[in-house]
C-alpha cells in the first residue's frame, strides 16, 4: 500500500508556457500533500504544503502566484507552474501524508520539468 | 528550527564493504520522526526507514541496520556487505507528526565492483 503516481514524469515546454503536474494518491487518502523541487546534486526544498480543501502554505521565497496548488480531493493534488521559465527548470515531487498521528510521507516518483 | 545534518557528502566503498551513513539532527519537539529515504539515479524517493522519537531500538532490516541514539541526536544508517546496487543519493529527515518533513543535503554512496 500506500502508492503515490505523479503525471507527467517528464515534461519539456518553451518559455512562457504553463505546466500542471499531478499527484494522486493511489491506495489511500492523503491527508496533507506536500511539493517539493529538488535541484541537480541538492537536497528536497519543500515549496507548500496543502490540506485537501483549504489554501496550500508557501514556504518562503517561493511566489504563490507562480506556482499554483490545487488540492481537489485527498487523493489528488496539483502543482502548476504558471508562465515558466528556465530558471524553473528543476525536478518536483509530491510528498503524500496518510497519517494524522504519525509522521512520514509517501513521495510520488517525480516529475523532471525542462523550460527552454 | 528543525536542522538535519549529513557530514559526508560523498563515500566510495568496494563491494562487500560495510559503510556508514551519517545523520544529526537538531529539534526541541519532544515527538519527532526520523527516516532514512534512498534516492536511485531515476530519481524516484525510496522509503527505507521511520523512527519515532519514543523508540530508541535499533533495528536491522537485511543488509540495513540503523542506530538511534537520542543522547547525541544521531539516527545512523548502516550497510553490511555493500553491493553495486546500494550506489545512490542517501537522504535522512526530520518531521513532526505529519507535518512536514526536513531532508539532509544527501549522502552520495557509490559501491564500485
Amino acid at each position: 500500500g500506500a502508492v503515490v503516481s505523479q503525471h507527467p514524469s517528464w515534461v519539456i515546454c518553451k518559455s512562457g508556457t504553463s505546466v500542471k503536474i499531478e499527484c494522486r494518491s493511489l491506495d489511500f487518502q492523503a491527508t496533507t500533500m506536500f511539493w517539493y523541487r529538488q535541484f541537480p546534486k541538492q537536497s528536497l526544498m519543500l515549496m507548500a504544503t496543502s490540506n485537501e480543501g483549504s489554501k496550500a502554505t508557501y514556504e518562503q521565497g517561493v511566489e504563490k502566484d507562480k506556482f499554483l496548488i490545487n488540492h481537489a480531493s485527498l487523493t489528488l493534488s496539483t502543482l502548476t507552474v504558471t508562465s515558466a521559465h528556465p530558471e524553473d527548470s528543476s525536478f518536483y515531487i509530491c510528498g503524500c501524508s496518510r497519517d494524522r498521528i504519525q509522521g512520514g510521507q509517501f513521495f510520488g516518483p517525480g516529475t523532471r520539468l525542462t523550460v527552454l | 528550527a528543525q536542522k538535519v545534518t549529513q557530514a559526508q557528502t560523498e563515500i566510495s566503498v568496494v563491494e562487500k564493504e560495510d559503510v556508514t551513513l551519517d545523520c544529526v539532527y537538531e529539534t526541541r519537539d519532544t515527538t519527532y520522526y526520523l527516516f532514512w529515504y534512498k534516492q536511485p539515479p531515476s530519481g524516484e524517493l525510496v522509503f527505507l526507514i521511520r523512527r519515532n522519537s519514543f523508540d530508541e531500538q535499533n533495528e536491522i532490516s537485511g543488509r540495513y541496520s540503523w542506530n538511534f541514539q537520542k543522547s547525541t541526536s544521531s539516527f545512523n544508517f548502516t550497510i553490511t556487505a555493500s553491493q553495486v546496487v546500494d550506489s545512490a543519493v542517501y537522504f535522512c529527515a526530520l518531521s513532526k507528526g505529519a507535518g512536514k518533513s526536513t531532508f539532509g543535503d544527501g549522502t552520495t554512496l557509490t559501491v564500485k565492483p
